[in-house]
Protein backbone atom coordinates (compact mmCIF):
# COMPACT_ATOMS: atom_id res chain seq x y z
CA UNK A 1 0.00 0.00 0.00
CA UNK A 2 0.99 3.27 -0.83
CA UNK A 3 2.67 5.17 2.48
CA UNK A 4 2.72 8.59 0.49
CA UNK A 5 -0.59 9.14 -1.28
CA UNK A 6 -0.40 12.55 -4.01
CA UNK A 7 -3.44 13.69 -6.13
CA UNK A 8 -3.93 14.03 -8.10
CA UNK A 9 -1.16 12.15 -10.53
CA UNK A 10 -1.67 14.31 -13.22
CA UNK A 11 -3.39 17.90 -13.89
CA UNK A 12 -3.83 20.10 -16.70
CA UNK A 13 -4.35 23.76 -15.90
CA UNK A 14 -5.35 26.76 -18.06
CA UNK A 15 -3.07 30.29 -17.05
CA UNK A 16 -4.33 32.33 -14.70
CA UNK A 17 -6.55 29.46 -13.04
CA UNK A 18 -5.62 28.17 -9.37
CA UNK A 19 -5.45 24.48 -8.35
CA UNK A 20 -4.98 22.61 -5.31
CA UNK A 21 -2.22 19.31 -4.42
CA UNK A 22 -2.78 17.17 -2.51
CA UNK A 23 -0.85 15.19 -0.13
CA UNK A 24 -1.33 12.79 2.83
CA UNK A 25 1.33 10.70 4.68
CA UNK A 26 0.44 7.30 6.58
CA UNK A 27 3.90 6.98 7.96
CA UNK A 28 2.88 8.61 10.99
CA UNK A 29 5.99 11.26 10.30
CA UNK A 30 5.73 14.77 11.52
CA UNK A 31 7.48 16.75 9.31
CA UNK A 32 6.58 17.12 5.50
CA UNK A 33 7.90 18.95 2.65
CA UNK A 34 7.03 19.88 -0.94
CA UNK A 35 9.83 19.61 -3.89
CA UNK A 36 9.53 21.24 -7.61
CA UNK A 37 10.74 19.54 -10.57
CA UNK A 38 11.07 20.90 -13.75
CA UNK A 39 13.16 20.48 -17.25
CA UNK A 40 14.48 23.34 -16.65
CA UNK A 41 15.75 23.02 -13.17
CA UNK A 42 16.85 19.99 -10.93
CA UNK A 43 14.89 18.93 -8.25
CA UNK A 44 14.34 22.08 -5.51
CA UNK A 45 13.05 22.28 -2.08
CA UNK A 46 9.86 24.82 -1.52
CA UNK A 47 8.61 24.38 1.60
CA UNK A 48 9.22 22.00 4.93
CA UNK A 49 6.22 21.65 7.92
CA UNK A 50 7.25 20.10 11.56
CA UNK A 51 4.11 19.67 13.14
CA UNK A 52 1.74 21.59 11.03
CA UNK A 53 4.27 24.56 11.43
CA UNK A 54 5.85 26.14 8.72
CA UNK A 55 9.88 26.17 9.39
CA UNK A 56 11.07 27.20 5.80
CA UNK A 57 10.08 28.82 2.96
CA UNK A 58 12.27 28.83 -0.33
CA UNK A 59 9.35 30.17 -2.08
CA UNK A 60 9.85 33.44 -3.63
CA UNK A 61 6.50 33.81 -5.30
CA UNK A 62 3.22 34.06 -2.68
CA UNK A 63 1.41 32.23 -5.20
CA UNK A 64 2.05 29.09 -3.60
CA UNK A 65 0.83 28.51 -0.15
CA UNK A 66 1.11 24.94 1.78
CA UNK A 67 -1.91 24.11 3.67
CA UNK A 68 -1.69 21.55 6.43
CA UNK A 69 -5.17 20.90 7.74
CA UNK A 70 -3.87 17.36 9.26
CA UNK A 71 -0.80 16.86 10.42
CA UNK A 72 -0.60 13.82 7.84
CA UNK A 73 -1.57 16.29 5.46
CA UNK A 74 0.28 19.12 3.09
CA UNK A 75 -1.47 20.33 0.29
CA UNK A 76 -0.45 23.17 -2.33
CA UNK A 77 -2.48 25.52 -3.19
CA UNK A 78 -1.13 27.79 -6.41
CA UNK A 79 -2.64 30.38 -7.11
CA UNK A 80 -2.47 32.66 -10.96
CA UNK A 81 -0.71 29.72 -12.57
CA UNK A 82 1.85 30.54 -15.45
CA UNK A 83 2.78 27.76 -17.67
CA UNK A 84 6.32 28.42 -15.96
CA UNK A 85 4.46 26.09 -12.99
CA UNK A 86 4.64 23.20 -15.35
CA UNK A 87 6.24 21.09 -13.51
CA UNK A 88 6.07 17.52 -11.40
CA UNK A 89 5.85 18.39 -7.50
CA UNK A 90 6.71 15.87 -4.71
CA UNK A 91 5.76 15.92 -1.33
CA UNK A 92 8.29 14.38 1.32
CA UNK A 93 8.08 13.40 5.21
CA UNK A 94 10.27 12.52 7.08
CA UNK A 95 9.90 11.25 11.00
CA UNK A 96 11.22 14.68 12.47
CA UNK A 97 12.50 17.76 11.12
CA UNK A 98 15.88 17.84 11.35
CA UNK A 99 18.39 15.44 9.75
CA UNK A 100 16.25 12.39 9.48
CA UNK A 101 15.74 10.76 5.90
CA UNK A 102 12.69 11.99 3.77
CA UNK A 103 10.45 9.84 1.74
CA UNK A 104 8.89 10.87 -1.57
CA UNK A 105 5.23 10.59 -2.60
CA UNK A 106 4.75 9.77 -6.77
CA UNK A 107 4.41 13.10 -7.85
CA UNK A 108 1.56 15.50 -9.22
CA UNK A 109 2.41 16.24 -12.73
CA UNK A 110 1.25 20.02 -13.71
CA UNK A 111 0.62 21.13 -17.11
CA UNK A 112 -0.32 25.19 -17.26
CA UNK A 113 -1.87 25.97 -20.90
CA UNK B 1 25.33 27.55 1.55
CA UNK B 2 25.00 24.33 0.73
CA UNK B 3 25.49 22.54 -3.30
CA UNK B 4 25.95 19.11 -4.95
CA UNK B 5 27.62 18.24 -7.90
CA UNK B 6 26.64 15.79 -10.14
CA UNK B 7 29.57 15.65 -13.30
CA UNK B 8 28.63 13.30 -15.52
CA UNK B 9 24.72 13.99 -16.87
CA UNK B 10 24.69 10.68 -18.43
CA UNK B 11 26.53 7.11 -17.98
CA UNK B 12 25.99 4.03 -19.80
CA UNK B 13 27.92 0.96 -18.31
CA UNK B 14 27.58 -3.01 -19.69
CA UNK B 15 25.36 -5.25 -17.71
CA UNK B 16 27.49 -7.08 -14.76
CA UNK B 17 30.16 -4.24 -14.98
CA UNK B 18 30.82 -2.34 -12.29
CA UNK B 19 29.47 1.47 -11.77
CA UNK B 20 30.66 4.53 -9.97
CA UNK B 21 28.32 7.68 -9.90
CA UNK B 22 29.92 10.39 -9.06
CA UNK B 23 28.87 13.41 -6.02
CA UNK B 24 30.59 16.53 -5.15
CA UNK B 25 29.40 18.49 -2.50
CA UNK B 26 30.05 21.66 -0.75
CA UNK B 27 28.81 22.60 2.89
CA UNK B 28 30.48 23.99 5.73
CA UNK B 29 30.59 20.89 8.72
CA UNK B 30 29.76 17.94 8.07
CA UNK B 31 26.67 17.43 6.18
CA UNK B 32 24.03 14.23 5.75
CA UNK B 33 24.26 12.65 2.60
CA UNK B 34 22.03 10.95 0.54
CA UNK B 35 21.65 8.94 -3.00
CA UNK B 36 17.96 8.58 -4.65
CA UNK B 37 16.94 6.79 -7.42
CA UNK B 38 13.60 7.77 -9.88
CA UNK B 39 13.02 5.16 -12.30
CA UNK B 40 10.69 6.30 -15.14
CA UNK B 41 7.62 7.37 -14.69
CA UNK B 42 8.07 7.19 -10.63
CA UNK B 43 9.05 9.18 -7.72
CA UNK B 44 11.96 8.96 -5.77
CA UNK B 45 13.18 6.61 -3.84
CA UNK B 46 15.95 6.39 -1.12
CA UNK B 47 18.77 4.15 -1.74
CA UNK B 48 21.38 4.75 0.87
CA UNK B 49 22.21 7.86 3.51
CA UNK B 50 25.15 8.79 5.22
CA UNK B 51 25.28 10.09 8.57
CA UNK B 52 28.76 11.08 10.79
CA UNK B 53 30.33 7.91 11.29
CA UNK B 54 31.24 4.78 9.15
CA UNK B 55 32.41 6.37 5.71
CA UNK B 56 31.37 3.80 3.40
CA UNK B 57 27.27 2.59 4.24
CA UNK B 58 25.83 -0.11 2.46
CA UNK B 59 22.21 0.94 0.37
CA UNK B 60 19.76 -1.46 -1.28
CA UNK B 61 20.36 -3.81 -4.10
CA UNK B 62 23.59 -3.95 -3.55
CA UNK B 63 24.83 -0.41 -3.96
CA UNK B 64 27.08 1.71 -1.36
CA UNK B 65 28.91 4.70 -1.26
CA UNK B 66 32.04 6.69 0.07
CA UNK B 67 31.81 9.57 2.05
CA UNK B 68 35.46 11.34 1.46
CA UNK B 69 35.56 14.30 3.76
CA UNK B 70 39.10 15.69 1.83
CA UNK B 71 37.52 14.91 -1.02
CA UNK B 72 33.77 16.19 -0.48
CA UNK B 73 32.49 13.61 -1.95
CA UNK B 74 29.91 10.89 -1.88
CA UNK B 75 30.01 8.70 -4.83
CA UNK B 76 27.61 5.53 -5.27
CA UNK B 77 29.08 2.39 -6.01
CA UNK B 78 27.71 -0.81 -7.36
CA UNK B 79 29.75 -4.10 -8.20
CA UNK B 80 28.05 -5.41 -11.14
CA UNK B 81 24.78 -3.72 -12.54
CA UNK B 82 21.41 -5.12 -13.92
CA UNK B 83 19.23 -3.89 -16.73
CA UNK B 84 16.83 -2.87 -13.97
CA UNK B 85 19.32 -0.20 -12.57
CA UNK B 86 18.30 1.87 -15.59
CA UNK B 87 16.95 4.69 -14.10
CA UNK B 88 17.90 8.84 -12.97
CA UNK B 89 20.22 8.88 -9.53
CA UNK B 90 20.46 11.97 -7.51
CA UNK B 91 23.08 12.95 -4.92
CA UNK B 92 21.60 14.97 -2.44
CA UNK B 93 22.62 16.72 0.83
CA UNK B 94 21.14 17.70 4.43
CA UNK B 95 22.40 19.98 6.12
CA UNK B 96 20.97 23.53 7.81
CA UNK B 97 17.25 23.49 8.28
CA UNK B 98 16.73 19.69 6.74
CA UNK B 99 16.29 20.58 3.15
CA UNK B 100 17.62 18.22 0.79
CA UNK B 101 19.37 20.04 -1.86
CA UNK B 102 19.87 18.04 -4.64
CA UNK B 103 22.20 17.50 -7.43
CA UNK B 104 21.18 17.32 -11.09
CA UNK B 105 21.46 13.77 -11.58
CA UNK B 106 23.10 11.46 -13.44
CA UNK B 107 21.36 8.78 -16.15
CA UNK B 108 21.89 5.77 -15.96
CA UNK B 109 21.68 3.57 -19.13
CA UNK B 110 22.47 -0.50 -19.12
CA UNK B 111 23.45 -1.79 -22.30
CA UNK B 112 23.06 -5.97 -22.88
Amino acid sequence: DPKIIQKPKYLVAVTGSEKILICEQYLGHNAMYWYRQSAKKPLEFMFSYSYQKLMDNQTASSRFQPQSSKKNHLDLQITALKPDDSATYFCASSQDWGGSEQFFGPGTRLTVL
Amino acid sequence: AQSVTQPDARVTVSEGASLQLRCKYSYFGTPYLFWYVQYPRQGLQLLLKYYPGDPVVQGVNGFEAEFSKSNSSFHLRKASVHWSDWAVYFCAISGSFNKLTFGAGTRLAVCP
